[in-house]
């Protein structure tokens, strides 16, 4: 199977600054990796497909990238109501998906 | 629009059973994969299985095989998930999640069902 790292597992910045979390898949993906938004009481919510892709609606602010085992999601500016658990998630060649531990992100 | 509704909250004993349902409306279940994906308490995401449009099948991941059925109702556009040999590890909230027929994410996502293990 293949396993997914992200680091920091928690983070703390203020408010206008430049967020940046790392996710790495123990084998080659490709693009296939996917970043989703989860606030406390609720549902994920997608942000990025295919490791680069806004997924509509969602805010510019928010972008990723990456391919192969290494990847990126930032928040060019962060905002108060981005405090939330963010996930990167694989899907590999058996058509599996597997989630990564998470990075808690809060305001300093 | 899109709406996934799950079915309420479970409490279940352990060895027991548990089926949990999900309403699809604004697409067909036909038009999409289902998943379900289950979060325990202060926990992270996890995958159990869903339908792969690639294959025509549904796939499960290797820690719930044998002990996981989904099925759908394509009558009524709802999808069922079925967890058995019910433990205390199993509590956790359960969410379907839909995947537009070839995409490999879930565009949207249930309001998740809490199913509470305990003696």
């Amino acid at each position: 199977d293949i396993q997914m790292t992200q680091s920091p597992s928690s983070l703390s910045a203020s408010v206008g600054d430049r967020v940046t979390i790392t996710c790495q898949a123990s084998q080659d993906i490709s693009n296939y990796l996917n970043w989703y938004q989860q606030k406390p009481g609720k549902a994920p919510k997608l942000l990025i497909y295919d490791a680069s892709n806004l997924e509509t609606g969602v805010p510019s602010r928010f972008s990723g990238s990456g391919s192969g085992t290494d990847f990126t999601f930032t928040i060019s500016s962060l905002q108060p109501e981005d405090i939330a658990t963010y996930y990167c998630q694989q899907y590999d060649n058996l058509h599996r998906f597997t989630f990564g531990p998470g990075t808690k992100v809060d305001i300093k | 629009q899109v709406q996934l509704v799950q079915s309420g909250a479970e409490v279940k004993k352990p060895g027991a059973s548990v089926k949990v349902s999900c309403k699809v409306s604004g697409y067909t279940l036909t038009e999409l994969s289902m998943h379900w994906v289950r979060q325990a308490p202060g926990k992270g995401l996890e995958w159990m299985g869903g339908f792969d449009p690639e294959d025509g099948e549904t796939i499960y991941a290797q820690k719930f095989q044998g002990r996981v059925t989904m099925t759908e109702d394509t009558s009524t556009d709802t999808a069922y998930m079925e967890l058995s040999s019910l433990r205390s590890e199993d509590t956790a909230v359960y969410y379907c999640a839909i995947a537009i027929v070839g995409a490999p994410y879930f565009d949207y996502w249930g309001q998740g069902t809490l199913v509470t293990v305990s003696s």
